[in-house]
């Protein structure tokens, strides 16, 4: 059973900086691209990033330059450093599985870490 | 505003069908065949329920169906039971710097 959990979420304010992190387990992660996906309160999904299985990395405009996605594939592990976080950015955080050749996919999701950004 | 336009809010009896559309533009629905479908309930992560417009994963239920014509793909529940009220997401590979897109969500209630 695929199973990803982040953690790293919480209350920063206006100009810091977060990590979050996503382990996963019941696939061959190193295999798989990984994408973080938004949701704020509330509202609907924004995809925010994506790193594929060789490690190449793609950005919302919206985060681009603030935000950088990578893995270690000893840990089973994605990682979404975010930079100059602004109120905007508060919103509960999931990563999810990308499964490219069977319609470009994500079909495992995490249960979401809550990223707060205020003073 | 999200990039594709769904309706807010949808509802129907048990037992009776309803279609949830999602409205997008030549770059994203209309030029590939990548369209999914989410279901998210309240507190939870969201599932995928439907990929490549009109197939469902392995567990998913057949009441479950989905179908695009143009710039508009559509997600129809027969059979609508209690547990099918959730929100539900469409979302569309793009092939351009934008990668993906969501709708805002509509939102389903059984009456």
């Amino acid at each position: 059973e695929v199973q990803l959990l982040e953690s790293g979420g919480g209350l920063v304010q206006p100009g810091g900086s977060l990590r979050l992190s996503c382990a996963a387990s019941g696939f061959t992660f190193s295999t798989y691209g990984m994408s973080w996906v938004r949701q704020t309160p509330g509202k609907g999904l924004e995809w925010v990033s994506v790193i594929s299985d060789s490690g190449v990395t793609a950005y919302a405009e919206s985060v681009k330059d603030r935000f950088t996605v990578s893995r270690d594939n000893s840990k089973n592990t994605v990682y979404l450093q975010m930079n100059g976080l602004r109120a905007e950015d508060t919103a509960v955080y999931y990563c999810a599985k990308l499964t490219w050749n069977s319609g470009r996919i994500f079909d495992s999701w995490g249960q979401g870490t809550l990223v707060t950004v205020s003073s | 505003q999200s990039a594709l336009t769904q309706p807010a809010s949808v509802s129907g009896s048990p037992g009776q069908s309803i279609t949830i559309s999602c409205t997008g533009t030549s770059s994203d629905i209309g030029g590939y065949n990548y369209v999914s479908w989410y279901q998210q309930h309240p507190g939870k992560a969201p599932k995928l329920i439907i990929f490549e417009v009109g197939n469902r994963p392995s567990g998913v239920s057949s009441r479950f169906s989905g179908s695009k014509s143009g710039n508009t793909a559509s997600l129809t529940i027969s059979g609508l039971q209690a547990e099918d009220e959730a929100d539900y997401y469409c979302s569309s590979y793009t092939g351009s710097s934008t990668n993906w897109v969501f709708g805002g969500g509509t939102k389903v209630t059984v009456l």
